[in-house]
């Protein structure tokens, strides 16, 4: 059974950071498609980043420069490195695998506010 | 970037109705088209992809078509675990889009 785990939301400053992870179990993460979705408060999605199993990834241009996608193949984990965040990127963050988002995690919450 | 518009915003509806739900992308996207559905509180769960599929486990009163530009989907017989907020996604190229989301609530 495919299962996504994030953990890692906090409340932080503006021009913080934070890692967030999403610890997968049911297949393997550096095999598959690997997205990131956000959703503001009383907002829509909003995609934010993917990482193929070749290794490209891509972001929409809001979090360009300040975030990172990446995997740890051992722990079978997907992160999403954020710097630099603003009070705009306070959300929901999911992760998500497969091409069309086929399974989605809990979501964990990240708030940016001083 | 391909916007993706959802009609209608929100939607009332009794149970036992059929419901049809429209998204239209602003380029051609071929069927990378994908229907998701979100209760309050939850992360969205997929519905159906390439247009017309449906995602494993997701039963078949749950109906998508459509292709380039224009897309449905169809919910017969709606029932009160089907009052929700459904998104459509293009995931032709990037920046991945949504649409903004139909609400569907009980009349």
């Amino acid at each position: 059974e495919v299962q996504l785990v994030e953990s890692g939301g906090a409340l932080v400053q503006p021009g913080g950071s934070l890692r967030l992870s999403c610890a997968a179990s049911g297949f393997t993460v550096s095999d598959n498609y690997m997205s990131w979705v956000r959703q503001a408060p009383g907002k829509g999605l909003e995609w934010v980043s993917v990482i193929y199993s070749g290794g490209s990834t891509y972001y929409t241009d809001s979090v360009k420069g300040r975030f990172t996608i990446s995997r740890h193949n051992f722990k079978n984990t997907l992160y999403l490195q954020m710097n630099s965040l603003r009070p705009e990127d306070t959300a929901v963050y999911y992760c998500a695998t497969g091409a069309a988002n086929d399974y989605w995690g809990q979501g964990t919450q990240v708030t940016v506010s001083s | 970037d391909i916007q993706m518009t959802q009609s209608p915003s929100s939607l009332s509806a009794s149970v036992g109705d059929r419901i049809t739900i429209t998204c239209r992308a602003s380029q051609g996207i071929s069927n990378y088209l994908a229907w998701f559905q979100q209760k309050p509180g939850k992360a969205p769960k997929s519905l159906i992809y390439a247009a017309s599929n449906l995602q494993s486990g997701v039963p078949s009163k749950f109906s998508g078509s459509g292709s380039g530009t224009d897309f449905t989907l169809s919910i017969s017989s709606l029932q009160p675990e089907d009052f929700a907020t459904y998104y459509c996604q293009q995931y032709k190229s990037y920046p991945r889009t949504f649409g903004q989301g139909t609400k569907v609530e009980i009349k």
